[in-house]
Formats: structure tokens, sequence, C-alpha cells
């Protein structure tokens, strides 16, 4: 089993319309959870972070958190064709040799 | 938000030349990383240093090596570069805690 499970996708939505991606960690040791934006030959950037269950908003973003389910998801409301881009989820692993371990991420594509 | 520096952006070389990627970050982070991946493909941790003088190897088996004398330093190595090693090296920063990492731009390999 994979310490970071991701549907690769693509996951296609429309203009205007929510596109929900999912991630789940096997890690219960995990503390922290970080949302990364990777465009096609470029690196990854940094969009949300998420430390305690529940919701965060961040303008068009919402992550999710639940510990006890061992998911955390991002959300992003209102998608733009400038949203398509390979979603990295990458939960913060203390008992693991504080380290970031990066899932394989989940292809989005908003179509016009 | 860190400051992150990665020469050469772009290298292609023969076969059996030694080769140093550079990585240098002027934020003061006391962690950095050297991920690997290839066009489509997830990030593989490689190497990764808590601190000066602190180098630990990552998830990824690699003939690569690394060293950390300056905070702000983090270059890697390949002695002998062969075909294989031909990917997309990128080098991450992050604080010192159960913080999140940023990117340098990466650099393309290609080993003919």
């Amino acid at each position: 089993q994979k310490e970071v499970e991701q549907n690769s996708g693509p996951l296609s939505v429309p203009e205007g319309a929510i596109a929900s991606l999912n991630c789940t960690y096997s890690d219960r040791g995990s503390q922290s959870f970080f949302w990364y934006r990777q465009y096609s030959g470029k690196s990854p950037e940094l969009i949300m972070s998420i430390y305690s269950n529940g919701d965060k908003e961040d303008g068009r973003f919402t992550a999710q958190l639940n510990k006890a389910s061992q998911y955390v998801s991002l959300l992003i409301r209102d998608s733009q064709p400038s949203d398509s881009a390979t979603y990295l989820c990458a939960p913060y692993r203390k008992n693991a040799g504080n380290m970031l371990t990066f899932g394989g991420g989940t292809r989005l594509m908003v179509k016009p | 938000e860190a400051d992150i520096y990665q020469t050469p952006r772009y290298l292609v070389i023969g076969t059996g030349k030694k080769i140093t990627l550079e990585c240098s970050q002027t934020m003061g982070h006391d962690k950095m990383y050297w991920y690997q991946q290839d066009p489509g493909m997830e990030l593989h941790l490689i190497h990764y240093s808590y601190g000066v003088n602190s180098t630990e190897k990552g998830d990824l088996s690699s003939e690569s090596t690394v060293s950390r004398i300056r905070t702000e330093h983090f270059p890697l190595t390949l002695e002998s570069a062969r075909p294989s090693h031909t990917s997309q090296y990128l080098c991450a920063s992050g604080r010192h805690g159960i913080t999140e990492a940023f990117f340098g731009q990466g650099t393309r390999l290609t080993v003919v």
C-alpha cells in the first residue's frame, strides 16, 4: 500500500463547477497536510495547508481534513481553465524522518 | 515564501561525466530536500537534510550524493552520469518544524 493515495485522473469538470480532489494516507503519525499545484513542466507550488480536523477556506479553495478516516480533500469552487494542473497531496510524516511525502497527484482538467 | 534557486535549469551531458546540480536558498531554512521526477510521474525523495552536516537518503535509491556544508547550499553530485539518470531534479527547502516546503524551478537533466 502506498503511503499517500490519490486518483490519478484526469478529473474533468466544466468551467464554473466545483472540483473535488481526494487523498488518503496510511501513516497515522501524519500531523499536517499540504496541497500543491503543479503545472506541466513546472515545479510544485504550495496552495493550501491544513493542520486540524475540519475545513479551511482560502479564496476559491477549501481543504478538508478527517484524521480518524485518514482522509484529506481539496475543493476548488468556480473552477477556471487556469486551474488545470496536477494537484499533489503531501502529508508531513513526523514519525518517518520528519519529511513530506507526496502522492502521485490528480490531474484536473477544467473545460471552458 | 522562500527564494530558492537551482542551476543549471537544463543540462545535456555525456555518459560518464561528473555533474553537480546546485541548489541555494536565501531564507535560512534548516531543511532542504532533493526530489526526482520523471515527466508525468510522481515525485520521489532522494535526499534530505535537517541542517549543516546532516544528510539522509530518501525513499528512492539514488546513485547521487549530497553535502550540506552551509545552511543555504545543498548541492547534488553524480560521479558518473548514465542515461538512466535522465530526469527532472527538484530542490526544496523548509523551516524547522512541521512545515511546508518550497520548491526551486528544477533542473532538467539529459544524459546522452
